[in-house]
């Protein structure tokens, strides 16, 4: 697709269920990232994928989270046994055409709202 | 490690007023800065980059940055604010040299509210 798609946009969940939100980054970008944006919070780093190498997890807050990466593709991000805590908008992000560098910008999907009550 | 603060939790500014938003930032070996823009209920979109050259970078809707490295400064500036500028922007870095890959770091975000 032209851009990053997160799915589902909206998701209203009971404490104790597990939630899985996907990512699908614009295609051929071999970066991707999970943020995660508490009310009025800024930018709370998750975990991040690059190519084939190891994923950075230093941000997962919990063993509750995890994530994968299938195919160099699609990403889903797992939530065990959700808290109210939990609550925020996870936002995916994508950059780095193959054969570029560094240098590119990431671009962000929409975020899917997740609601914990 | 890498870091950015952005150490204004809000700046207020009148209409057809310059306004600036603060970003310093830490890093190992040279960075990559980036300021993103959020309006509400979107998603955060790009505005503009440093990567290497002139210390003066223009990016989209009128805005620009000036990298200063001696500060370890990025601040986003824009000549003339619009009431249709208020929203919440972030700076971001990446260290080059941290062989880290391409992570992305950002600050906590300005709320920029533009009056009439």
């Amino acid at each position: 697709g032209a851009g990053v798609s997160q799915s589902p946009s909206n998701k209203v969940t009971e404490k104790g269920k597990d939630v899985e939100l996907r990512c699908d980054p614009i295609s051929g970008h071999t970066a991707l990232y999970w943020y995660r944006q508490s009310l009025g919070q800024g930018l709370e780093f998750l975990i991040y994928f690059q190519g084939n190498s190891a994923p950075d997890k230093s941000g997962l807050p919990s063993d509750r989270f995890s994530a994968e990466r299938t195919g160099g593709s699609v990403s889903t991000l797992t939530i065990q046994r959700t808290q109210q805590e939990d609550s925020a908008v996870y936002l995916c992000a994508s950059s780095s055409p193959r054969g570029s560098g560094p240098n590119t910008e990431a671009f962000f999907g929409q975020g899917t709202r997740l609601t914990v009550v | 490690a890498q870091s950015v603060a952005q150490p204004e939790d809000q700046v207020n500014v009148a209409e057809g007023n310059p306004l600036t938003v603060k970003c310093t930032y830490s890093v190992s070996g040279n960075p990559y800065l980036f300021w993103y823009v959020q309006y509400p209920n979107r998603g955060l979109q790009f505005l503009l980059k440093y990567i290497t050259g002139d210390n003066l970078v223009k990016g989209s809707y009128g805005f620009e940055a000036e990298f200063n490295k001696s500060q370890t400064s990025f601040h986003l500036k824009k000549p003339s604010a619009l009431v249709s500028d208020s929203a919440l922007y972030f700076c971001a870095v990446r260290d080059i040299l941290t062989g880290g890959g391409n992570k992305l770091t950002f600050g906590t975000g300005t709320q920029l509210k533009v009056e009439l």
